[in-house]
């Protein structure tokens, strides 16, 4: 199985604020990863795709980068709707993996 | 609008059984492989497993975790996601989700259903 470790588990930052996540797999999967946003009680929403494709209709301030091994997800000016939880999911092997989560907490 | 509604959840006893379904609306369901997702309370996301589309013969994957006792089916003609769950142990208590499988983007998840809660308990 591919193991995806995401880091920070969790960040304490303000609105403004430049925020970096990031996935590193247990071996390389290409582009396959995507990037996920998740609220209390919401479903999870696609933020970006094929590791730094940005999904339509999500704002220019999200973007993803990355291949084989290592990947990133950098929100460039915090807005306080991007309080969240943040998933990334390797789908190039069965087994699908999540990142375990990276909670992003006011400041 | 592409909307995925799961309904099924409930309580059910350690051993126990549980179907859980997902209605799909808004797309052309038979295209696309469909997934379930599931997250314990508190707890992060886990894959639980795939059927594919009519072209790849609705094939299945499975976590390993749920292997020999979840199976997944569909059925395209009502445009539903079902997952059969037995031998129900405490440790599947979680928020079953179901999740469009995106082929056009490399097949990564674009749409995921609400949910719907399991809780194994005695």
């Amino acid at each position: 199985d591919i193991q995806m470790t995401q880091s920070p588990s969790s960040l304490s930052a303000s609105v403004g604020d430049r925020v970096t996540i990031t996935c590193r797999a247990s071996q390389g999967i290409r582009n396959d990863l995507g990037w996920y946003q998740q609220k209390p009680g919401k479903a999870p929403k696609r933020l970006i795709y094929a590791a730094s494709t940005l999904q339509s209709g999500v704002p220019s301030r999200f973007s993803g980068s990355g291949s084989g091994t290592e990947f990133t997800l950098t929100i460039s000016s915090l807005q306080p709707e991007d309080f969240a939880t943040y998933y990334c999911l390797q789908h190039n092997s069965y087994p699908l993996t999540f990142g375990q989560g990276t909670k992003v907490e006011i400041k | 609008e592409v909307q995925l509604v799961e309904s099924g959840g409930g309580l059910v006893q350690p051993g126990g059984s549980l179907r859980l379904s997902c209605a799909a609306s808004g797309f052309t369901f038979s295209d696309h492989y469909m997934d379930w997702v599931r997250q314990a309370p508190g707890k992060g996301l886990e894959w639980v497993g795939r059927t594919r589309n009519k072209a790849k013969s609705y094939t299945t994957e499975y976590a390993a975790s749920v292997k020999g006792r979840f199976t997944i089916s569909r059925d395209d003609s009502k445009k539903s996601l079902y997952l059969q769950m037995n031998s129900l142990k405490t440790e599947d208590t979680a928020v079953y989700s179901c999740v469009r499988v995106s082929e056009s983007s490399g097949y990564s998840y674009d749409y995921w259903g609400q949910g719907t809660l399991v809780t194994v308990s005695s």
